[in-house]
This record gives structure tokens, C-alpha cells and sequence, in this order.
């Protein structure tokens, strides 16, 4: 599809477990974002890419988060030891390099901590 | 970095007529964007409209359109002739490449 696209929709973790959630940018968007979202709460930045760099990583919330975008297009949010806290929907945008364009935003994974 | 507040409670509003949705931001940097997206129930994160911190005309597009008050740093939406469809939050961000988002305005549109 011509969308971004996020795997998978729905993750069911135990505490303590690994996750690994990816996201698939519209083709020949530079820019790459990683959101937050805890249920009734708007997006909270974690991460930004453009291309392979990661510019700005202040929002990930501890050391237990992981992004990475190796070729520049894919990128992968991992979550090493999840906690309940980490529960939320994660929402990857990407948009062309510039402030005034938008961000096209995936479906989200919803990821939930048992 | 950004910080947008939206502190408006939920609204519901008669289908046709116009809703105004309040935004204001706090920033240091010079130049920046403005952002409204929808988030219907389904979940998706719809662009609506964008403002340029430089632009001095306000931005429209289609219903809905964009109340740039600079100096008070206020960036509100104004949705006309409100539809069914409009039943949904709606997220006000901003910021220079990393945007920031408010907590979101909940709009029920009742026929």
C-alpha cells in the first residue's frame, strides 16, 4: 500500500519479555517519528530519524528502548523487559524532510503488558 | 521544544453547524509548524491541516480552517458545517521536525 504501515496491530507481552515492533514509511519520506500514545492521552514523542540517522532520542522514556532504521526506510522500536507501563499504542509517522510538511501516521500497535 | 495545551472538555455539537476547537502553544524556536490531526475511534491519525509560523494568511482547507493568533500564541480550529463523520479527537501539535501534541479535544457530532 502507499500508506506507512505498522506490524504488528495487536502485541500481547508477558512482563519481562521482549517486543519488537516495526514500521514501514511511505516511500522516499526522509523522516521518520516514533510515538507514544497511553489510552485517553495525545502522542508523546520518542524518537526521530532522517534517513539512517537518529537526530533526536530525548523522548524514549528509559534505556530499555531501542529504535533503529539501518537502511534509512524500515525502522524497528524494540522494548527489551517490557513493564505494564510500557501498555500504550505505538504510532509511527514519516513525512518529507521539512517543518512544513506533514507526517502520515500508521494504524499504531497496540502493545499490552501482562 | 513545543508544549501544546488543549484544555477544552468534550463537546458535542449539532450536526451543520460550526465548532471551535482551542490550541495554544509554547515554543523557543523561531520557526515552526502547526499541526490539527483527527483521531477517529478506529484509531488512525488523520492530517487535517498545517500553519506555518511564518504564514500570515490562515491556512483552509476545505471545512476547516486555522485561527493563527501569533502573539497569543494560539492556534485554534474552526470546523464548519459539522458532519457525522467529524465524531472523533482532534490533536493539536507543533514543533520543528519533532512535533508535539496536546491531550486532544473529544467531538461528538449529534444529528
Amino acid at each position: 500500500g502507499a500508506g506507512v504501515s505498522q506490524s504488528p496491530r495487536y502485541k500481547v507481552a508477558k512482563r519481562g519479555q521482549d517486543v519488537a515492533l516495526r514500521c514501514d514509511p511511505i516511500s522516499g519520506h526522509v523522516s521518520l517519528f516514533w510515538y507514544q500514545q497511553a489510552l485517553g492521552q495525545g502522542p508523546e514523542f520518542l524518537t526521530y530519524f532522517q534517513n539512517e540517522a537518529q537526530l533526536d532520542k530525548s523522548g524514549l522514556p528509559s534505556d530499555r528502548f531501542f529504535a533503529e532504521r539501518p537502511e534509512g526506510s524500515v525502522s524497528t522500536l524494540k522494548i527489551q523487559r517490557t513493564q505494564q507501563e510500557d501498555s500504550a499504542v505505538y504510532l509511527c509517522a514519516s513525512s518529507l524532510v521539512g517543518r512544513d510538511t506533514e507526517a502520515f501516521f500508521g494504524q499504531g500497535t497496540r502493545l499490552t503488558v501482562v | 521544544a513545543q508544549k501544546i495545551t488543549q484544555t477544552q472538555p468534550g463537546m458535542f455539537v449539532q450536526e451543520k453547524e460550526a465548532v471551535t476547537l482551542d490550541c495554544t502553544y509554547d515554543t523557543s524556536d523561531q520557526s515552526y509548524g502547526l499541526f490539527w490531526y483527527k483521531q477517529p475511534s478506529s484509531g488512525e491519525m488523520i492530517f487535517l491541516i498545517y500553519q506555518g509560523s511564518y504564514d500570515e494568511q490562515n491556512a483552509t482547507e476545505g471545512r476547516y480552517s486555522l485561527n493563527f493568533q501569533k502573539a497569543r500564541k494560539s492556534a485554534n480550529l474552526v470546523i464548519s458545517a459539522s458532519q457525522l463523520g467529524d465524531s472523533a479527537m482532534y490533536f493539536c501539535g507543533g514543533g520543528n521536525n519533532r512535533l508535539a501534541f496536546g491531550k486532544g479535544n473529544q467531538v461528538v457530532v449529534i444529528p
